[in-house]
């Protein structure tokens, strides 16, 4: 089952803030957040394992709801580097092996 | 350091043409492997999973086959490839289960 991401696209200006969610049907063992700038791979960002717990990357934070399956990233005083498209990849329990992921937020950061 | 190589980078076949895309994980041992494949403008759908040396398991049916004949080789095939085999595919391991994934650089696929 493939989480779900809201919202789909999401247009800043530099300095702004944005919270990109991914919610999903089923027991979680982890979250995973990556990064995909156009025409390249997906470049890892965090993991947030059962548990409960926030993450932060500079002026990139996550957090992991495991009781609603739910997770939520947050991006505080946006760059121009920012810009990409967003995906969160969830692994189920019990499959630690897979990672599914979302169908992506893209996000556009204007001067 | 570990390193992820995936080749070729671009790749244009005609319809019913045989498709063979190598990975190869440098700097570790017995890592995960994946393969996904990426649609224009979609997400990323994974194909095969590997944990082990001929341990694969499959997600999605198709005419695509896996193959892991060395620890840190990993292989995407076809015999015979269809029009909507067309995309970016990309290769990727894991180290361990707290690990995030590292993705190659990618092959896009064009079927004609």
């Amino acid at each position: 089952q493939q989480p779900v991401q809201s919202p789909q696209a999401v247009i800043l200006r530099e300095g702004e803030d944005a919270v990109i969610n991914c919610s999903s049907s089923k027991a979680l063992y982890s979250v995973h957040w990556y990064r995909q700038k156009h025409g390249e791979a997906p470049v890892f960002l965090m993991i947030l394992l059962k548990g409960g717990e926030q993450k932060g990357h500079e002026k990139i934070s996550a957090s992991f709801n495991e009781k609603k399956q739910q997770s939520s990233l947050y991006l505080t005083a946006s760059q121009l580097s920012y810009s990409g498209t967003y995906f969160c990849g969830t692994v189920g329990t019990g499959s630690n092996y897979k990672l599914t992921f979302g169908k992506g937020t893209l996000l556009t950061v204007n001067p | 350091s570990q390193t992820i190589h995936q080749w070729p980078a671009t790749l244009v076949q005609p319809v019913g043409s045989p498709l063979s895309l190598e990975c190869t994980v440098e700097g570790t041992s017995n890592p995960n492997l994946y393969w996904y494949r990426q649609a224009a403008g979609r997400g990323l759908q994974l194909l095969f999973y590997s944990i082990g040396i001929d341990q694969i398991s499959s997600e999605v049916p198709q005419n695509l086959s896996a193959s892991r004949p060395q620890d840190r080789q990993f292989i995407l095939s076809s015999k015979k490839l269809l029009l909507s085999d067309s995309g970016f595919y990309l290769c990727a391991w894991r180290a361990q289960e707290k690990g995030g994934y590292t993705f190659g650089s990618g092959t896009r696929l064009t079927v004609v």
